[in-house]
């Protein structure tokens, strides 16, 4: 079964610092994607960043971008210059590729609060 | 882009009703749809994958009898609570696999309390 770690519930940065959350799974697949979403107060999930596990160049997004080491099974995500419309729940996600059913598999989240 | 447009967005009923939750999706054919609850500051729960045509997949330990699911057409999917009880109180998100290459789109959510 594949699972999702997020090790830090709550982590806090100031404005325009830069922060890391931190994602570990575990699987036995070896073609899958990984995927942080954020959702804000609204609730409403909003796509970040995502991964292709066959890529190894790192995505970037602006100023978000991921740090993914496939052997260690790790995705943290690394916000630069945060902002104030960063607060929000962060979840990372898993979802193998071709599989049955194309599922998210998510983890436990890590809620951001971005001091002024 | 793929829009997911879900309603209603919050909801109260009385204890022993049904309700019915909707998942339209907008400028594109749903042919799946993952239905997720989520419990206040907590992790979005897989409950079920529905599927234009057919039966839907329950998860573990979701009882199929109380949330019914029915993916009539390539654009509509609706969740049913039924007999709702307080417990059944929550956050319910439905999602489809999206067009191009960002994977999900997500509806906004309905927050459900039975009373």
């Amino acid at each position: 079964a594949q699972t999702v770690t997020q090790s830090q519930p709550e982590m806090s940065v100031q404005e325009a610092e830069t922060v890391t959350l931190s994602c570990t799974y575990d699987t036995s697949e070896s073609n899958y994607y990984l995927f942080w979403y954020k959702q804000p107060p609204s609730r409403q999930m909003i796509l970040v960043i995502r991964q292709e596990a066959y890529k190894q160049q790192n995505a970037t997004e602006n100023r978000f971008s991921v740090n993914f080491q496939k052997a260690a099974k790790s995705f943290s995500l690394k916000i630069s210059d945060s902002q104030l419309g960063d607060t929000a729940m962060y979840f990372c996600a898993f979802m193998i590729y071709g599989g049955a059913t194309n599922k998210l598999i998510f983890g436990t989240g890590t809620l951001l609060a971005v001091q002024p | 882009g793929a829009v997911v447009s879900q309603h209603p967005s919050r909801v109260i009923c009385k204890s022993g009703t049904s309700v019915k939750i909707e998942c339209r999706s907008l400028d594109f054919q749903a042919t799946t749809m993952f239905w997720y609850r989520q419990f206040p500051k907590q992790s979005l729960m897989l409950m079920a994958t529905s599927n234009e045509g057919s039966k839907a997949t329950y998860e573990q330990g979701v009882e199929k009898d109380k949330f019914l699911i029915n993916h009539a057409s390539l654009t509509l999917s609706t969740l049913t609570v039924t007999s709702a009880h307080p417990e059944d109180s929550s956050f319910y998100i439905c999602s489809a696999p999206g067009t191009g290459p960002y994977g999900y789109t997500f509806g906004s959510g309905t927050r459900l309390t039975v009373v």
